[in-house]
């Protein structure tokens, strides 16, 4: 079972509403990522977080909006979403960004399917 | 330049028997590190192993090992004894020791095996 779980799995949402990606982490894991993945593509990454601060932002539209409220919690509020954003958007975490250690391997929830209208 | 390559877009292996999945990468970087991910259809990536440039063996974790040939700059996978549960897309992934403060994957196409009983 993976320690990483993400609400909802699925969500389909018109391109006026407002709705949030959760992630909870239970691995005491101080880094925490969001991922865009497209049909047949690897995932893309849109945002890090190191002990609650966000650290990368890959140069995502602001219309997603990332929030880290403590370093258990990871979430992505979506605003005026279009439909190219479709996507499965993957949760990972991983030990520490900035350990220095190549090996920090990252674990990645089940993801949520979105569905823009 | 891409930094991983898969090359092989679909794979078919018969249960029980082996398959290596290739992976190559580009770096110039001495220093650096290799995953594989499997991600079944549900759409979960689960890390499979971890291989780093300085490791002397090859790394094995049950039926997964990587075969690591660093002159060709190749991590091939190598899955034994396949099991239907292993019909997924598999992705090669790297970090480097010169990406400053980050701690990015760069992931390659993926590989879907398919394993027929």
């Amino acid at each position: 079972d993976t320690e990483v779980t993400q609400t909802p799995k699925h969500l389909v949402m018109g391109m006026t509403n407002k709705k949030s990606l959760k992630c909870e982490q239970h691995m005491g894991h101080r880094a925490m990522y969001w991922y865009k993945q497209k049909a047949k593509k690897p995932p893309e990454l849109m945002f890090v977080y190191s002990y609650e601060k966000l650290s990368i932002n890959e140069s995502v539209p602001s219309r997603f909006s990332p929030e880290c409220p403590n370093s258990s919690l990871l979430n992505l509020h979506l605003h005026a979403l279009q439909p190219e954003d479709s996507a499965l958007y993957l949760c990972a975490s991983s030990q520490a960004l900035g350990s220095g250690r190549l090996s920090d391997t990252q674990y990645f929830g089940p993801g949520t399917r979105l569905t823009v209208l | 330049a891409q930094k991983i390559t898969q090359t092989q877009p679909g794979m078919f292996v018969q249960e029980k028997e082996a398959v290596t999945l290739d992976c190559t990468y580009d770096t110039s970087d001495p220093s650096y590190g290799l995953f594989w991910y499997k991600q079944p259809s549900s759409g979960e990536m689960i890390f499979l192993i971890y291989q780093g440039s300085y490791d002397q063996q090859n790394a094995t974790e049950g039926r997964y090992s990587l075969n690591f040939q660093k002159a060709r700059k190749s991590a091939n996978l190598v899955i034994s004894a396949s099991q239907l549960g292993d019909s997924a897309m598999y992705f090669c992934a790297m970090r480097e020791t010169s990406q400053t403060g980050a701690n990015n994957l760069f992931f390659g196409t993926g590989t879907r095996l398919t394993v027929i009983p």
